[in-house]
C-alpha cells in the first residue's frame, strides 16, 4: 500500500464547477500538508501549504485536513480551464525530516 | 526569474555514459532536494542537501548515482554508467531553511532520455 493515495482521475468539469480533490495517508506522524499544480512539460507549483488539522483559504482555493482521519481536501471554486492541470498532494514529517512524499497525482480537466 | 533554475531541460543519453544535471536555487535559498518522476508514478524523493552537506539520501539509489551542493556553484545530480531505467524526468526543490515550516519550491525539470 502507498503511504500516499490519490484518486489519478481524469476529474471532468464543467467551466465554473466546483472541483474537488483529496489524498488519503496513512502515516500519523505528517504535520505539514501541500497541494502543487503541475501543467504539462512543467515543475510542481506550490497552491497551498498548511500545518496540522483545519482550514486553509486563499482566492478560488480551500485546502482541508483531518489528522484524525488521515485526510486532506483541495476545493477549487469558480474553475476555469485554466486549471485544467494535475494535481499533486503532498505531506512531510516537519521537524523529523523535510522530505515531501507525494501522492500519484489527479489529472484536473475544465471544459469551457 | 528568481525561480529554481534546472538545466539542461533535455538531456539525451547512451546507456553506459554519464548524466550531469544541474539545480540553482531560489536567491536566498540555501537547501536544495532532488525528486524523480518516473514515467506514470509519482515523484519520488531522492536527496536532501545543504551547502557541502548532504543531509538525507536516503531515496537515492546506492549505485551509480551521486549528489553535491558545493559552497560555490549549483547543485548537481550525477547519474554514472546510465540504464534505460534511468529515463525519467528529475525535479530539483529550494527552501530557505529544512524545517518542517519551510515550503519547498520546484524547478522545471530536466527530462532524461536514455537510448
Amino acid at each position: 500500500q502507498k503511504e500516499v493515495e490519490q484518486d489519478p482521475g481524469p476529474l471532468s468539469v464543467p467551466e465554473g464547477a466546483i472541483v474537488s480533490l483529496n489524498c488519503t495517508y496513512s502515516n500519523s506522524a505528517f504535520q505539514y500538508f501541500m497541494w502543487y499544480r503541475q501543467y504539462s512539460r512543467k515543475g510542481p507549483e506550490l497552491l497551498m501549504y498548511t500545518y496540522s488539522s483545519g482550514n486553509k483559504e486563499d482566492g478560488r482555493f480551500t485546502a482541508q485536513v483531518d489528522k484524525s482521519s488521515k485526510y486532506i481536501s483541495l476545493f477549487i471554486r469558480d474553475s476555469q480551464p485554466s486549471d485544467s492541470a494535475t494535481y499533486l498532494c503532498a505531506m512531510s514529517l516537519g521537524a523529523a525530516g523535510n522530505k515531501l512524499t507525494f501522492g500519484g497525482g489527479t489529472r484536473v480537466l475544465v471544459k469551457p | 526569474n528568481a525561480g529554481v533554475m534546472q538545466n539542461p531541460r533535455h538531456l539525451v543519453r547512451r546507456r553506459g555514459q554519464e548524466a550531469r544535471l544541474r539545480c540553482s536555487p531560489m536567491k536566498g535559498h540555501s537547501h536544495v532536494y532532488w525528486y524523480r518522476q518516473l514515467p506514470e508514478e509519482g515523484l519520488k524523493f531522492m536527496v536532501y542537501l545543504q551547502k557541502e552537506n548532504i543531509i538525507d539520501e536516503s531515496g537515492m539509489p546506492k549505485e551509480r548515482f551521486s549528489a553535491e551542493f558545493p559552497k560555490e556553484g549549483p547543485s548537481i545530480l550525477r547519474i554514472q554508467q546510465v540504464v534505460r531505467g534511468d529515463s525519467a524526468a528529475y525535479f530539483c526543490a529550494s527552501s530557505p531553511g529544512g524545517g518542517g515550516g519551510q515550503p519547498q519550491h520546484f524547478g522545471d525539470g530536466t527530462r532524461l532520455s536514455i537510448l
